[in-house]
């Protein structure tokens, strides 16, 4: 089976402050590992996603997120905040060579604070 | 290529009154997904269709149904609505096949209220 925690349902921060959001994740086999955010009223889009190349991935928007085995571990993060990045972000696993269908994590509500 | 789309945006139904949302995928894709998102449970999954056929369901009552159709356009229907059923229903199609990583691409949803 597969697990997503995203710790913290909010997070604040003040416009160029650096953005982290955690993710922790639990699978018996290599994961991919992505991150999406949603605006209000709209779907989901994907930021970035882990699927077994480096384990620093690089995103839109400036967002990059490191995948790290050991802590089993992919949070998100952005050097400096800015009010167009305000949203909901989900963490999301599947399994490589398995199932198809990710597993979400809660989401994390980004505040950004002039 | 035009993204996902789904239709209608915005409906309004009473208790007991079934709902049917469409939606159309990415051209060549040929998995589509359901999802349930409510602010307390979150992403729920509903079911997969691929080539027609339901390859992954969620754990949802027998209220929740889908079909998928040979364009690969799919719908699900609702029967017997209940206030809980207030929600936004999220489609996703991804190729479906074996390079697929589980990326999904999603539409901007149909948005449920029953009263």
């Amino acid at each position: 089976a597969q697990s997503v925690t995203q710790l913290g349902s909010h997070v604040s921060v003040s416009e160029g402050a650096l953005v982290l959001l955690r993710c922790n994740y639990s699978s018996s086999v290599p994961p991919y590992l992505f991150w999406y955010v949603q605006y209000p009223n709209q779907g989901l889009q994907l930021l970035l996603k882990y699927t077994s190349a480096a384990t620093l991935v690089k995103g839109i928007n400036g967002f990059e997120a490191e995948f790290k085995k050991s802590e089993t571990s992919f949070h998100l993060t952005k050097p400096s905040a800015h009010m167009s990045d305000a949203a909901e972000y989900f963490c999301a696993v599947t399994r490589s060579g398995g199932s198809y269908i990710p597993t979400f994590g809660r989401g994390t509500s980004l505040i950004v604070h002039p | 290529k035009a993204g996902v789309t789904q239709t209608p945006r915005y409906l309004i139904k009473t208790r007991g009154q079934q709902v049917t949302l469409s939606c159309s995928p990415i051209s060549g894709h040929r998995s589509v997904s359901w999802y349930q998102q409510t602010p307390g449970q979150g992403l729920q999954f509903l079911f997969e269709y691929f080539s027609e056929t339901q390859r992954n369901k969620g754990n949802f009552p027998g209220r929740f149904s889908g079909r998928q159709f040979s364009n690969s356009r799919s719908e699900m229907n609702v029967s017997t609505l209940e206030l809980g059923d207030s929600a936004l229903y999220l489609c996703a199609s991804s190729s479906g096949t074996g390079s697929n990583t589980g990326e999904l691409f999603f539409g901007e949803g149909s948005r449920l209220t029953v009263l």
